[in-house]
């Protein structure tokens, strides 16, 4: 069965900090890693990586992907309180063509 | 460029009623995708229609259903209503065809179901 984990469940950080997020997956015929923000509503599409590498958003937000250890890391430097949100990863099957999520990671930033 | 909606936003239902929720994805995306979000399981896929079929399903009973029409819009609907039931459930867009993209969904704001 597809697999999503990511880790720290929750952290609080100051702004200003720099946060890592971390996703190590096990996903049956994986296509691509995707990274989305979900505040109040909607989850928010950030990152899509399919390839081993880095990928940048902001000069804030990147995400490194590494395929031969099945993970991914999303960092955040510079945080702001408009980063507080539930980080989400999935991990995307082009067999069955659909997303497996892992539970997130609750980020808060604090003045 | 309107994003998926998705209604009703918020309802309440008793236990062993159904209901039915609807999606409209982004116009000219013909992929369709369904997943319940709770407190404990997170995020979990439900099912995906690509061109009025299904495609793939999740690990839900079969009181969980759902259709697409010609025109992309999707109704999912859950009978027998249960507590557990209760969850936001959120419809995905996405421009490729099923098997073939790399998975770019674009959710909705998900329709929020109070089971009691």
């Amino acid at each position: 069965e597809d697999k999503v984990v990511q880790s720290p469940l929750s952290l609080v950080v100051h702004e200003g900090d720099t946060v890592t997020l971390n996703c190590s997956y096990e996903v049956t015929n994986f296509r691509s890693l995707l990274w989305y923000k979900q505040e109040k509503k909607a989850p928010t599409f950030l990152f899509m990586l399919t390839s081993s590498g880095i990928e940048k958003k902001s000069e804030r937000l990147s995400s490194i992907l590494d395929k031969k250890e099945l993970s991914s890391i999303l960092n955040i430097t510079a945080t702001q309180t408009g980063d507080s949100a539930i980080y989400l990863c999935a991990g995307y099957t082009g067999t069955a063509s659909k997303l497996t999520f892992g539970t997130g990671t609750r980020l808060q930033v604090t003045l | 460029k309107a994003g998926v909606t998705q209604t009703p936003r918020y309802l309440i239902k008793t236990r062993g009623q159904q209901v039915t929720l609807s999606c409209s994805p982004i116009s000219g995306h013909r992929s369709v995708s369904w997943y319940q979000q709770t407190p404990g399981q997170g995020l979990q896929f439900l099912f995906e229609y690509f061109s009025e079929t299904q495609r793939n399903k999740g690990n839900f009973p079969g009181r969980f259903s759902g259709r697409q029409f010609s025109n992309s819009r999707s109704e999912m609907n859950v009978s027998t209503l249960e507590l557990g039931d209760s969850a936001l459930y959120l419809c995905a867009s996405s421009f490729k065809q099923a098997g073939v993209g790399t998975g770019e969904l674009f959710f909705g704001e998900g329709s929020r179901l109070t089971v009691l």
